[in-house]
């Protein structure tokens, strides 16, 4: 597609659940941004992968996060034994190969999590 | 270490006057600045950007930013509001390339146009 795609738009879950959230990016992006954006603030940097690996995961905030990225395009973040601290909308970015371009993120219009 | 200070979180201005928001930052290198813009159940957009070459910066819809490194600020500016400026701004400071491009997003401001 033109531009990043998120699915599902909304998820409404149960505390102790487990949830995945699904980015598609841009085609040709190497790179892949997740970020967390709760009610009344900027978003905040998750994990960002460079082709298949995870790069940077400093932003997962416990070990009940997970995200992957098997090919290098479509990537997956995963969220296991849900509270209800984790509702926020989840936003993924893409961008072309991190060395060739000067930091500019192409944004979806995320993923609202509300946990019950 | 990077961060960004966004001085209102929210403002609100009438149509046809100008538009300001304020924003500070700190790096502790020469960094990339950029304001996003996000209208309700819309995805983040980019107005523009600062990367080191001209230090007024034009943008999409009638937005400018100035970098000012001795005050370090980065702050938008529109001369004349118009309705469909009311959304939530974000000045955003992006890490060294080798470091990712990762974003660090202020808090935000929030835009009321009124008529």
């Amino acid at each position: 597609g033109a531009g990043v795609s998120q699915t599902p738009s909304n998820k409404v879950t149960e505390k102790g659940k487990y949830v995945e959230l699904r980015c598609d990016p841009i085609s040709g992006h190497t790179a892949l941004y997740w970020y967390r954006q709760s009610l009344g603030q900027g978003p905040e940097f998750l994990i960002y992968f460079q082709g298949t690996g995870a790069a940077d995961d400093s932003g997962l905030p416990n070990d009940r996060f997970f995200a992957v990225r098997p090919e290098g395009s479509v990537s997956t973040l995963k969220i296991q034994r849900t509270e209800r601290g984790d509702s926020a909308v989840y936003l993924c970015a893409s961008s072309e190969q991190v060395t060739a371009n000067t930091g500019e993120l192409f944004f979806g219009e995320g993923s609202r999590l509300t946990v019950l | 270490a990077q961060s960004v200070t966004q001085l209102d979180s929210h403002v609100s201005v009438s149509e046809g006057t100008p538009v300001l928001l304020r924003c500070n930052y700190s790096s502790s290198y020469s960094p990339s600045l950029f304001w996003y813009v996000q209208h309700p159940n819309k995805g983040l957009q980019l107005l523009l950007k600062y990367t080191s070459a001209a230090t007024l910066v034009k943008g999409i819809n009638g937005f400018e930013a100035e970098f000012k490194k001795s005050e370090t600020s980065f702050h938008l500016t529109k001369p004349s509001a118009h309705m469909s400026d009311a959304a939530e701004y974000f000045c955003v400071v992006s890490g060294l390339r080798a470091a990712g491009n990762k974003l660090t997003f202020g808090g935000g401001t929030r835009v009321l146009v009124k008529p």
